[in-house]
């Protein structure tokens, strides 16, 4: 069975340093990862995934993420945090082949202070 | 192109009570899936569709009921309604299944049972 695990619920950062909200999974063969970002009152968005290829991704709204194969982690990273990064982010894997469904981790709520 | 587009956005149910919860999409997707989102928890699958005519059970099917007819719509029908299904439900679809595609999500359904 294939799962993802976000270690934090809560990561608090000043507006301006770099963000890191961190996610590991499990999944049998190669993985499929993606981060999507919830704001309240609101469905999720998509912001990046890995396929294949280059380990560092980059997404929308200047988020990247890095995948690690040997760690199987997939941290979502942003240089420069702004209030408006504040929000609900949620990482997700599905499993290559036929695997059909798409596992989230719990969420990790962000919060960018002024 | 509107979307995933999901009705009603909020309702209330006294247990027992029987609903259908609607959700269209307007983008030729293929998949269509429904989740459920509780805080601490994730998303958590309830059921899913790889195309008219042909759906599956996701991790928590359990007092829930789906049908596709059509490629663009994909109703969740509660059968009867418990404190338990308290929750806000999310429709998502994407192009393919069992793919690196994203998924794209509606704006939720806020359900409470009393």
């Amino acid at each position: 069975a294939q799962s993802v695990a976000q270690p934090e619920d809560q990561v608090n950062v000043a507006e301006g340093n770099p963000l890191t909200v961190k996610c590991t999974y499990s999944v049998s063969g190669n993985p499929y990862l993606f981060w999507y970002v919830q704001y309240p009152n609101r469905g999720l968005q998509f912001l990046l995934k890995y396929i294949t290829g280059d380990n560092l991704v980059k997404g929308s709204y200047g988020f990247e993420a890095e995948f690690n194969k040997s760690q199987t982690s997939f941290h979502l990273k942003k240089p420069s945090a702004l209030v408006s990064d504040s929000a609900l982010y949620f990482c997700a894997v599905r499993g290559g082949g036929s695997a059909r469904q798409l596992t989230f981790g719990s969420g990790t709520q962000l919060t960018v202070l002024p | 192109n509107a979307g995933v587009t999901q009705t009603p956005k909020f309702q209330v149910l006294k247990t027992g009570q029987s609903m259908t919860l609607q959700c269209a999409q307007d983008m030729n997707h293929e998949y269509m899936s429904w989740y459920r989102q509780d805080p601490g928890m994730g998303l958590r699958l309830i059921h899913y569709s790889v195309g008219a005519g042909i759906t599956d059970q996701g991790e928590v099917p359990n007092g829930y009921n789906v049908s596709r007819s059509t490629t663009e719509d994909f109703p969740l029908r509660l059968l009867s309604a418990a404190p338990s299904q308290t929750s806000v439900y999310f429709c998502a679809s994407s192009y393919e299944a069992g793919s690196p595609y994203e998924q794209y999500f509606g704006p939720g359904t806020r359900l409470t049972v009393t």
